[in-house]
């Protein structure tokens, strides 16, 4: 069973600012099948990056991501008040889905 | 654009059965999406359930798989899950989700959620 550790667990940053996320996957998956969603307080979760670097209808260009094999990332160009959120990774393999424990961005 | 709802009771007793349903709009359930479960404990990470494909094909989480049913009820387009023994541990928001797999590539990424329901297990 792959896990997927993500990294840091919260990261504390500025309006502005530029945010890297890490999600590091237990051995090698697909990049076809890595996913990143963003979650607001008292909201569903919302599809941000598929195919671990496409991005989702309604997200704007500073939000991309990149990686391969066991690590990848997302990475926020210049944070924007409504970018401060909870980010998760999922991954499906094997027909079995798996999320990370998420990062908390909170603003600094 | 696909819409889902959940409903059902918000608060089971331990050892009872929790069942919540998921009323898809603006799209068949028996055609090309694959179908989901995702819940997350307060104040907690998102934790997959399991799917169900259009045809009928299930797959559940192993660390759920003797408790959890996903069914389809294509007269009424919408998909259930049900968990059996229900302890205090089950208590969290539960979203139904959908997966696009209309198109060529099908990235296995879930593109629709409904908003969730918080079911909560106590006596």
């Amino acid at each position: 069973e792959i896990v997927l550790t993500q990294s840091p667990g919260t990261l504390s940053l500025s309006p502005g600012e530029r945010a890297t996320l890490s999600c590091r996957a237990s051995q090698s998956v697909s990049s076809n099948y890595l996913a990143w969603y963003q979650q607001k307080p008292g909201q569903a979760p919302r599809l941000l990056i598929y195919g671990a670097s496409s991005r989702a209808t309604g997200f704007p260009d500073r939000f991309s991501a990149s990686g391969s094999g066991t690590d990848f990332t997302l990475t926020i160009s210049r944070l924007e008040p409504e970018d401060f959120a909870v980010y998760y990774c999922q991954h499906y393999g094997s027909s079995l889905y798996t999320f990370g424990q998420g990062t908390n961005l909170e603003i600094k | 654009q696909v819409q889902l709802q959940e409903s059902g009771p918000g608060l089971v007793k331990p050892s009872e059965t929790l069942s919540l349903t998921c009323a898809v709009s603006d799209y068949s359930i028996s055609t090309d999406y694959h179908w989901g479960w995702i819940r997350q404990p307060p104040g907690k990470g998102l934790e997959w359930i399991g799917t169900i494909y259009h045809s009928g094909t299930t797959y559940y989480n192993p660390s759920l798989k003797s408790r959890v049913t996903i069914s389809l009820d294509t007269s009424k387009n919408q998909f259930s899950l049900k968990l059996t023994s229900v302890t205090a541990a089950d208590t969290a928001v539960y979203y139904c989700a959908g997966v696009d797999c209309s198109t060529i590539s099908c990235y296995e990424a879930f593109d629709y959620w409904g908003q969730g329901t918080l079911v909560t297990v106590s006596s």
